[in-house]
Order: structure tokens, then C-alpha cells, then sequence
């Protein structure tokens, strides 16, 4: 199947500072980018659906001035976690899809393991 | 989110028995369904995926069954083995252009 790749796996920053995750498609282009948290022992809770050369779309109670998503081309999301504090901590995770439609799968990052200290 | 936290039920089976997974999903618009795996500090995995015009596929050593009436997804693995144990979820597709809804989640142990 189709690689995604997510950067860094684990990051470590102290309360306070910003964090970037990037969210790369390698063998395809990604219209539609979803970035989900996943705490321990819970499912993947969808944060926000990025279009490429859009703004993105971010779900009910989700900061996005804290959370700022960019999609600057059809390979690469990126996921900003401002001013980190330690309830941000959490596994970080990017989906992109190859193409809108109904029947296309969602291609899954390796995800990142966010510790806010 | 969509998405429902809740924390994880656990199946165990014996090594070599046929495992079945559950899930139950909850927009009767949904037309498109997949089952992905994941390992403990990895993103999920693909097994298989069932549209809404069919009730079954099969794939190697998995099969997935749909009942739209009940709006019931199940996965079955045959031949249960220890690779196979992680977390299962099951994703539903809400229509054209829509993101992925995920089920709870299901941690699979396989018992030597």
C-alpha cells in the first residue's frame, strides 16, 4: 500500500514551547490529510481534515490557534502544537487519502509520541 | 471529535482458533468500511476494507461480514496467531469526500 511518513516519531518539549509534526505522502498525492490524538487505551479522535491549499477543517473543541495545521502542498501536512503543555501530551497521528471518493482508504502515519514536560 | 473515547475491550483466544471481532457503527449513510490493526505505539494498518453493496469479503485469513439491517461490521480471523495480537478497529466512511469515523477499538490476545 501507499507510505505515509510522520516526523518525528517521539518528541519530548518543555511546557511552553511549540512543537511541529510533519505528515508526508511519500509515493502519492494526498488531497485530504486528517490528523487524529489518541490517548492511552482510547480510539483515534479526529482533530481537524486538511485540503491541500485550504484551510483546514478542525472538529468541535479543538483549539485552532493552539493546533495550527498547514497543508502547503499535496505531499506534506504539518501539525503545530503551540505553547505545549503537559494535557497536550498524547500519541499524534496523520491519515492521507490518495483521492475523494467514497471507496478510498486512509493511509496511516507512523504516528508521534508527544511528552509535554 | 467523532470519535467515541472509551477504553478498550479486550478478546482473548488460543493460539490456532478463529477469532471474531465486533463492531457496531452508527450512521446508517455510511457506505464504506475498513478494519485496521494497530500495534502498541504505531499508527493503524489496513486489513480490509467492505463497501456497502456487499455483506462479505474475504482476504488472507480474514473476512469481514456487513449487516447494514443492524448496522454490524465483523472481522474474523482464521488460524489466530501471535502477530496478530494489537488493537482492531473498525472505520466508517460518512460519504464522499468525509473523513473516517473510528469504532472504539478492541485489544486482540492471543494466548500461547
Amino acid at each position: 500500500g501507499a507510505v505515509v511518513s510522520q516526523h518525528p516519531s517521539r518528541v519530548i518539549c518543555k511546557s511552553g514551547t511549540s512543537v511541529k509534526i510533519e505528515c508526508r505522502s511519500l509515493d502519492f498525492q494526498a488531497t485530504t490529510m486528517f490528523w487524529y490524538r489518541q490517548f492511552p487505551k482510547q480510539s483515534l479522535m479526529l482533530m481537524a481534515t486538511s485540503n491541500e491549499g485550504s484551510k483546514a477543517t478542525y472538529e468541535q473543541g479543538v483549539e485552532k490557534d493552539k493546533f495550527l495545521i498547514n497543508h502547503a502542498s499535496l505531499t506534506l501536512s504539518t501539525l503545530t502544537v503551540t505553547s505545549a503543555h503537559p494535557e497536550d501530551s498524547s500519541f499524534y497521528i496523520c491519515s492521507a487519502r490518495a483521492r475523494q471518493g467514497w471507496d478510498t482508504e486512509a493511509f496511516f502515519g507512523q504516528g508521534t509520541r508527544l511528552t509535554v514536560v | 471529535g467523532e470519535s467515541v473515547g472509551l477504553h478498550l475491550p479486550t478478546l482473548s483466544v488460543q493460539e490456532g482458533d478463529n477469532s471474531i471481532i465486533n463492531c457496531a457503527y452508527s450512521n446508517s449513510a455510511s457506505d464504506y468500511f475498513i478494519w485496521y490493526k494497530q500495534e502498541s505505539g504505531k499508527g493503524p494498518q489496513f486489513i480490509i476494507d467492505i463497501r456497502s453493496n456487499m455483506d462479505k469479503r474475504q482476504g488472507q485469513r480474514v473476512t469481514v461480514l456487513l449487516n447494514k439491517t443492524v448496522k454490524h461490521l465483523s472481522l474474523q480471523i482464521a488460524a489466530t496467531q501471535p502477530g496478530d495480537s494489537a488493537v482492531y478497529f473498525c472505520a466508517e466512511n460518512r460519504g464522499y469526500g468525509q473523513n473516517f469515523v473510528f469504532g472504539p477499538g478492541t485489544r486482540l490476545s492471543v494466548l500461547p
